[in-house]
């Protein structure tokens, strides 16, 4: 079957202007997780979503990022006003979260360049 | 401050010998590991995992071993192949990861020369 995929796999904006990247889970996981890995850094955690519950937004890192999952599938990563500092590449995942120790299977990721 | 680390940025080895990848962390409360692998332009990979319950886990060439008392965990690869050339991430959750996110060390670029 088709693993998570990501669209759109590069997008260059100007700063100041909103973005929305898409992911589309593997058909069945009920989980889905957006991370983000900027320049020589670890992959950090942004949202998680699981079936009908509220999202952890923990980890995101300003009220300028927002997402949606509609219809427990396809998700949008929605930033608004962009700056430079959100300059990454956007990971997302997807998993059955009755897999031990929640395996995640990661798209190829969005590289967002904010000029 | 960061709960899982990978203090090596990088690590070069001879193609046929061992490689050992090393990740530290500092939350008692994760109990399942996991290794994944990235290469340039693609997202990571799962590659192999272990409970807290164990102290080694066995898939082929790769194996983990977590120590909870040093609160580190390795992952050694025997023989190192060309193609294990890429960045390894190290991951933990809690909770045998029914709640939430995966907590990344920063990676660890393995070079395996021929």
């Amino acid at each position: 079957g088709a693993g998570v995929s990501q669209s759109p796999s590069n997008k260059v904006t100007e700063k100041g202007k909103d973005v929305e990247l898409r992911c589309d889970p593997i058909s069945g996981h009920t989980a889905l997780y957006w991370y983000r890995q900027s320049l020589g850094q670890g992959l950090e955690f942004l949202i998680y979503f699981q079936g009908n519950s509220a999202p952890d937004k923990s980890g995101l890192p300003s009220d300028r990022f927002s997402a949606e999952r509609t219809g427990g599938s396809v998700s949008t990563l929605t930033i608004q006003r962009t700056q430079q500092e959100d300059s990454a590449v956007y990971l997302c995942a997807s998993s059955l979260l009755t897999t031990p120790g929640n395996e995640q299977f990661f798209g190829p990721g969005t590289r967002l360049t904010v000029l | 401050d960061q709960q899982v680390k990978q203090n090596s940025p990088s690590l070069s080895v001879q193609e046929g010998r061992i490689s050992i990848l090393n990740c530290d962390y500092t939350n008692s409360m994760f109990d399942y590991f996991l290794w994944y692998k990235k290469y340039p332009a693609e997202g990571p990979t799962f590659l192999i995992s272990i409970s807290s319950i164990k102290d080694k886990n066995e898939d082929g060439r790769f194996t983990v071993f977590l120590n909870k008392s040093a609160k580190h965990l390795s992952l050694h690869i025997v023989p190192s192949q060309p193609g294990d050339s890429a960045v390894y991430f190290c991951a933990a959750s809690a909770y045998g990861g029914s709640q939430g996110n995966l907590i990344f060390g920063k990676g660890t670029k393995l070079s395996v020369k021929p």
